[in-house]
């Protein structure tokens, strides 16, 4: 299983600011996502990071909103940018992998709450 | 669209008794599924993946069912233990085989 961390584990910040959260994986992944989890609902993804490349956004998000890097195959990053409170909420980064012609295992990190006031 | 759709009431049951939860998707067929636990404030724990090929999958007091032609996957956890109590999410494959869509979970109470 892949070992996932994230930082920083939680934040509180203020509306109009932007807060750059690090995933780091302890082995090379095909595939990273970034979900959300609002209080008391279930996950959602965000985008997948791709390396090297544009992350691939889900509908009602966009790359100005949450910028996405993915320099290599162990590290990504996601920006919430111009923050207002509805952005409280927990950042999951997850990471599966692909062989043999199909998907496995997929693993998150410990997650960051956020809180915007 | 697709949909997923788990007990949204919380499950109580006793110390030692088999948890039963009920994941039920519809409008598409994914590839596999997967199960997850997840505490309060904390990431989701990987649990168990089952395969569309594969009727059942254990793992220790674990077991999972995966019927195709229901459209249902079954969780069931025996022997509880108030440890187990959680929220256990339920996690197919997306249409495109690997968007995994997760369920709203279903809130379990282990009492001793």
């Amino acid at each position: 299983s892949a070992v996932i961390s994230q930082k920083p584990s939680r934040d509180i910040c203020q509306r109009g600011t932007s807060l750059t959260i690090q995933c780091q994986v302890d082995s090379q992944v095909t595939m990273m996502f970034w979900y959300r989890q609002q209080p008391g609902q279930s996950l959602t993804l965000i985008a997948t990071a791709n390396q090297g490349s544009e992350a691939t956004y889900e509908s009602g998000f966009v790359i100005d909103k949450f910028p996405i890097s993915r320099p290599n195959l162990t590290f990504s990053t996601l920006t919430v940018s111009n923050m207002s409170p509805e952005d409280s909420s927990i950042y999951l980064c997850s990471v599966t992998t692909y062989n043999e012609g199909t998907y496995n295992e997929q693993f998150f990190g410990p997650g960051t709450r956020l809180t915007v006031l | 669209s697709q949909k997923i759709e788990q007990n949204s009431e919380a499950l109580n049951i006793q110390e030692g008794k088999t948890a039963t939860l009920t994941c039920n998707y519809t409008n598409y067929s994914p590839a596999y599924l997967q199960w997850y636990r997840q505490d309060p404030g904390r990431g989701p724990v990987f649990l168990l993946l089952i395969r569309e090929n594969e009727k059942e999958k254990r793992k220790e007091r674990l077991k999972v069912t995966f019927d195709t032609t229901l459209k249902q996957s079954l969780f069931h956890i025996t022997a509880s233990q108030p440890a187990d109590s959680a929220t256990y999410l339920c996690a197919p494959a997306g249409p495109g085989g690997f968007k995994t869509i997760f369920g709203a979970g279903t809130r379990l109470f282990v009492k001793a």
